[in-house]
Parts: structure tokens; C-alpha cells; sequence
């Protein structure tokens, strides 16, 4: 799997929107890229993933660039439940990628 | 059922005792996952298991002996652990093992954990 590269920390104010980059420019054509966040004492949650184009669901966007080296995970409004740790996490979609592997990712604080 | 249901949620053990982490999901999910979490660290994958058989294993010592009972149900027996040990394991699920699946849709559904403390 591809290694991804995310700042340790960030901060956002609440009501703004969070962006949270993520590089991975070793990713090859066939990898994914997956948004996971850990939630203090529970277990991680799944996000978002996408593989080319730009995703959007109830929880968050995922803009992808062009060259797909990098991403960026987008909460449009934040709240202070947002207050986590965001994975990005690169993973083959094709056989040969069995594992789903945890990087440092970055820990998300919403301030009010 | 959406849950991945982890018990116990906290466990406090001896070195010389034998205790067991149980998992349960309910989601028709043919693939379970045991991760390792020490504090303010990323989870480490330590065992997976596809369609009731272990797939993966991470190296993990054989103070952990992980057994699928069937497709809905993991345990993690533990016996001479060290202190070391003590740490957040996590459950986790998949629609189908993960090599399978071509779409990328196939996520992981993980439990809240279970907090071991070995003394």
C-alpha cells in the first residue's frame, strides 16, 4: 500500500469548514484513498474513500487532485464532535491488498 | 444490525491469568479483523480472518491465539500476558475479505474496543 503523509495537528473554529490534507505520491492507478476518523476512546469510523473524482456524502468531501498524489478531506461545517484523529489511508482495490494499514494521521481539534 | 459489538469493554488481568476478548457482528460480514491500539498510536493489524479461516497474521505472539467460531462471532483468548501488553483492541468487520473486492466500496466497521489492562 501506498504511504500517505498528513500534518500531526490541526485546529479549526466551530462553524468553519475543516481541510485536512493528506499526500500520497507513490499511489499507483488502482489504490484508494480512504478517510477513517477516531473519535477519543471508540473505534475508528469510516468516512470516505474515492478513487479519481471528487466524493461527497452526509458527512464530508473528498477532493482529489488531477495527479491523485494528494487529497484533502473537507468538513464543511465543523462541530466539536468533529474533535478527532483523521486517517488517511492509501489501499489497492484490486487482489493483492488484504490489509487495511493506519498511518500517524492528524488530530482534529474544533475549538468553539 | 449495523454494530460491530466488542465485550468486555474494560478488562483488568494478571500475568499468570487466561481471559478473552469476544466480537460480534450481525451484518452477514465474512471477514473479521483483530487491531492493537497503545496509546496515542495508530491501530496495528494483528489478525485477520476470511470466511471463518485465519488469513493474516501479523507475527503476533502466541500469547494471542485468535479463533473464529463462525461467521458472526471472534474471540481473542490471552494468556500470559505481559504488561506490556495493555492496550485498546479493536474489532473490526468487511462485507467480504478485502483482496476480493475490485470496487473499493468494501470498508471496515469497527467495534468501540475493549481496553485491556494486564498487571
Amino acid at each position: 500500500d501506498a504511504k500517505t503523509t498528513q500534518p500531526p495537528s490541526m485546529d479549526c473554529a466551530e462553524g468553519r469548514a475543516a481541510n485536512l490534507p493528506c499526500n500520497h505520491s507513490t499511489i499507483s492507478g488502482n489504490e484508494y484513498v480512504y478517510w477513517y476518523r477516531q473519535i477519543h476512546s471508540q473505534g475508528p469510523q469510516y468516512i470516505i474513500h474515492g478513487l479519481k473524482n471528487n466524493e461527497t456524502n452526509e458527512m464530508a468531501s473528498l477532493i482529489i487532485t488531477e495527479d491523485r498524489k494528494s487529497s484533502t478531506l473537507i468538513l464543511p461545517h465543523a462541530t466539536l464532535r468533529d474533535t478527532a484523529v483523521y486517517y488517511c489511508i492509501v489501499r489497492a482495490g484490486l487482489v493483492g491488498a488484504q490489509k487495511l494499514v493506519f498511518g500517524q494521521g492528524t488530530r482534529l481539534t474544533i475549538n468553539p | 444490525d449495523t454494530e460491530v459489538t466488542q465485550t468486555p469493554k474494560h478488562l483488568v488481568m494478571g500475568m499468570t491469568n487466561k481471559k478473552s476478548l469476544k466480537c460480534e457482528q450481525h451484518m452477514g460480514h465474512r471477514a473479521m479483523y483483530w487491531y492493537k491500539q497503545k496509546a496515542k498510536k495508530p491501530p496495528e493489524l494483528m489478525f485477520v480472518y476470511s470466511y471463518e479461516k485465519l488469513s493474516i497474521n501479523e507475527s503476533v505472539p502466541s500469547r494471542f491465539s485468535p479463533e473464529c467460531p463462525n461467521s458472526s462471532l471472534l474471540n481473542l483468548h490471552l494468556h500470559a500476558l505481559q504488561p506490556e501488553d495493555s492496550a485498546l483492541y479493536l474489532c473490526a468487520s468487511s462485507q467480504t475479505p478485502l483482496i476480493q473486492t475490485s470496487s473499493g466500496a468494501n470498508v471496515l466497521t469497527f467495534g468501540a474496543g475493549s481496553r485491556l489492562t494486564v498487571l
